[in-house]
C-alpha cells in the first residue's frame, strides 16, 4: 500500500526565514506528486505539482519543490517566508497505472509565521 | 464561476440515521473524490470515481456509500454503520490521470456532527 510521510507536524518561523518541509512517499510505480495548501478559512488549493521532466518545480507565491526519485522525496522549499504563508500544507501522491485515482495525502504540516 | 459546491456546510444528525452529503462540479471533470479530514490525520480517501456509473473504494470506505449517476454529481451517504462519522468531509474533482498531472480541485467541505 502506498503511504506519504510528512516529517513535521508544526513548524514555527519568523518572517524572512527559509522554509523546507519534508515529504517522503512509498509506492512501487509511477506517481504524480503534489503540494496543496489550505489557508485559514479557504479551500484546499494546489501549490505545485510534479508529473514529468525537470525534477525542480516551481509553484505559486515563490514556492518550489524538488523530486528526488532515488530518495522517494518531494520536499517543499521557500527561501523567505511571509506572514501570509501561515497555513496548513499537504503533500499528496497520485499513482498512475492500475491504481490511478487512488490518492494518498500526508498528515499535513501546520506552518505558523511570526511577523 | 467554475468550481465545486458542497452542501450543506454544517450537518447534524442523530446516531442511527443515514445522511447524504451533496457534491456538484461544473468543471467538466471526469474524476471525482470524497475525503475525510480529521485533526492531525490529513485527508483520507473514502471513494473515487473516474466515470459515470463506476466508482472504487478508497482506504476507508466502510460505512459509506456513493453513486455517480451524472458526471457533475457525486453524493456521499454516511450510513449508520459508520462508527465514528463526526468529521470534515471534502469533495474534489480532477481530469483523468495521465493528462499532465491530475491535480484535484476541492470544494469548501461539509462538517458533519453526530449527536
Amino acid at each position: 500500500a502506498q503511504s506519504v510521510s510528512q516529517h513535521n507536524h508544526h513548524v514555527i518561523l519568523s518572517e524572512a526565514a527559509s522554509l523546507e518541509l519534508g515529504c517522503n512517499y512509498s509506492y512501487g510505480g509511477t506517481v504524480n506528486l503534489f503540494w496543496y495548501v489550505q489557508y485559514p478559512g479557504q479551500h484546499l488549493q494546489l501549490l505545485l505539482k510534479y508529473f514529468s521532466g525537470d525534477p525542480l518545480v516551481k509553484g505559486i507565491k515563490g514556492f518550489e519543490a524538488e523530486f528526488i526519485k532515488s530518495k522517494f522525496s518531494f520536499n517543499l522549499r521557500k527561501p523567505s517566508v511571509q506572514w501570509s504563508d501561515t497555513a496548513e500544507y499537504f503533500c499528496a501522491v497520485n499513482p498512475l497505472g492500475t491504481n490511478a485515482g487512488k490518492s494518498t495525502f500526508g498528515d499535513g504540516t501546520t506552518l505558523t509565521v511570526k511577523p | 464561476d467554475g468550481g465545486i459546491t458542497q452542501s450543506p456546510k454544517y450537518l447534524f444528525r442523530k446516531e442511527g440515521q443515514n445522511v447524504t452529503l451533496s457534491c456538484e462540479q461544473n468543471l467538466n471533470h471526469d474524476a471525482m473524490y470524497w475525503y475525510r479530514q480529521d485533526p492531525g490525520q490529513g485527508l483520507r480517501l473514502i471513494y473515487y470515481s473516474q466515470i459515470v456509473n463506476d466508482f472504487q473504494k478508497g482506504d476507508i470506505a466502510e460505512g459509506y456509500s456513493v453513486s455517480r449517476e451524472k458526471k457533475e454529481s457525486f453524493p456521499l451517504t454516511v450510513t449508520s454503520a459508520q462508527k465514528n462519522p463526526t468529521a470534515f468531509y471534502l469533495c474534489a474533482s480532477s481530469t483523468l490521470p495521465g493528462t499532465g498531472g491530475y491535480e484535484q480541485f476541492f470544494g469548501p467541505g461539509t462538517r458533519l456532527t453526530v449527536l
